[in-house]
């Protein structure tokens, strides 16, 4: 089944300690990205990635890092997380660039 | 830069109303817009898409049609079940950048 799967769903985590979330797909896409959804607000694009070792920032970057070591992984990494970090958080990938992104089903991150 | 603009919510409707939720964007060059839903506890799931002007998306009864003039892309659906109660997000991508708008919270009502 084709699928983008993030863990955990979910963290609650306290402040500074550093955290990673995975996600992975099954589908062979190039391009992958993490978001971040917080109330009236939608979702904001943090890091996307066009191909393996290829990133770059979206709106939100800073306080994450990520990594596209392999083309079906792309862990999003907090290294001291802070209270506004607390939200929803989404993988998605997609084939190419204008076509449909495949989302997980979120991880919800709680930062105390 | 990019942007997407749709209705705020919460929009609730009794069963079988008419629905419309507002999208309008702006973009450089052609973008291709998206209608995602969310359903509770859930990822965003494509609903439909268009790809050029006057391009029209359809799937599960809802429609949206790519308005080049007005820069829109409006959802609709004749007829809302309880089932379609969501949250919807319209979405624009143009190169690499990918947008989407604050979402629409829907509830139907039996």
């Amino acid at each position: 089944e084709a699928q983008v799967t993030q863990n955990p769903r979910y963290l609650i985590t306290v402040t500074g300690k550093k955290l990673t979330v995975t996600c992975s797909q099954n589908m062979n896409h190039e391009y992958m990205s993490w978001y971040r959804q917080d109330p009236g607000l939608g979702l904001r694009q943090i890091y996307y990635s066009m191909n393996v070792e290829v990133t770059d920032k979206g709106d939100v970057p800073e306080g994450y890092k990520v990594s596209r070591k392999e083309k079906r992984n792309f862990p999003l990494i907090l290294e001291s997380p802070s209270p506004n970090q607390t939200s929803l958080y989404f993988c998605a990938s997609s084939f190419r660039l204008n076509t449909e992104a495949f989302f997980g089903q979120g991880t919800r991150l709680t930062v105390v | 830069g990019n942007s997407v603009t749709q209705m705020e919510g919460p929009v609730t409707l009794s069963e079988e109303a008419f629905l419309t939720i507002n999208c309008t964007y702006t973009a450089t060059g052609y973008p291709s817009l998206f209608w995602y839903v969310q359903y509770p506890g859930e990822g965003l799931q494509l609903l439909l898409k268009a790809t050029k002007a006057d391009d029209k998306g359809s799937n599960k009864g809802f429609e949206a049609t790519y308005r080049k003039e007005t820069t829109s892309f409006h959802l609709e659906k004749g007829s809302v079940q309880v089932s379609d109660s969501a949250v919807y997000f319209c979405a624009l991508r143009g190169g690499d950048d990918m947008r989407f708008g604050a979402g629409t919270r829907l509830t139907v009502k039996p």
